[in-house]
């Protein structure tokens, strides 16, 4: 049972166009979401998140956007630079009746490549 | 600051050896997290703990694994005794009770021949 899905494995763009990355997701009750990068050889890196209060948040060049009725989130890179290259993953959390919130759950990455 | 520490980066162990992964949380961070990433599950939380006391445990696959976290700044994976299945890279993460987000470290690749 995937809560969240990257139903795209890979994706390549040319260095200075748009990269767009997707995420659906199936649980309701999440109300957090998350993006992080992975070059190979380390750890993810968190990138950029979004409440579900919010349907955009911008970090420079990267762009989350949230469609909580589809529940679907993208994450815009623009322009894109090889830097880029690497894996993708989203995840999502939300607040336990207590307040807080414990878990994220990571779809299985999406992996970018900008060709220059 | 150093960011979570894990070590060993790499082992490689045979089937049936007792195999330990060590994590160095961030100072401060009072979550604490193991994950296993393998191609076919991708990235799966095995278990957490907040203020070092196990609070889910409901990803660790079966007994042969067992995580402990003795103080605020040392956490250990063991895995006894392991198997081929076992082969995957580990991840150790942490993070404050105020945000949502993780800080992972680097990571362990375990080959179990």
């Amino acid at each position: 049972d995937q809560q969240v899905k990257q139903n795209s494995p890979s994706l390549s763009v040319q260095e200075g166009r748009i990269s767009i990355l997707n995420c659906d997701y199936t649980n309701s009750m999440f109300d957090y979401f998350l993006w992080y990068k992975k070059y190979p050889a380390e750890g993810p890196t968190f990138l950029i998140s979004i409440s579900s209060i919010k349907d955009k948040n911008e970090d420079g060049r990267f762009t989350v956007f949230l469609n909580k009725s589809a529940k679907h989130l993208s994450l815009h890179i623009v322009p894109s630079q090889p830097g880029d290259s690497a894996v993708y993953f989203c995840a999502a959390s939300w607040k336990l009746t207590t307040g807080g919130s414990e878990k994220l759950v990571f779809g299985k990455g999406t992996k970018l490549t900008v060709n220059p | 600051d150093a960011g979570v520490i894990q070590s060993p980066r790499h082992e490689v162990t045979e089937m049936g050896q007792e195999v330990t992964l060590r994590c160095k949380p961030i100072s401060g961070h009072d979550y604490l997290f193991w994950y296993r990433q393998t191609m076919m599950r991708g990235l799966e939380l095995l278990i957490y703990f907040n203020n070092n006391v196990p609070i889910d445990d409901s990803g660790m696959p079966e007994d042969r694994f067992s995580a402990k976290m003795p103080n605020a700044s040392f956490s250990t994976l063991k895995i006894q005794p392991s198997e081929p299945r076992d082969s995957a890279v580990y991840f150790c993460a942490s993070r404050t009770s105020f945000h949502n987000e993780q800080f992972f470290g680097p990571g362990t690749r375990l080959t179990v021949l």
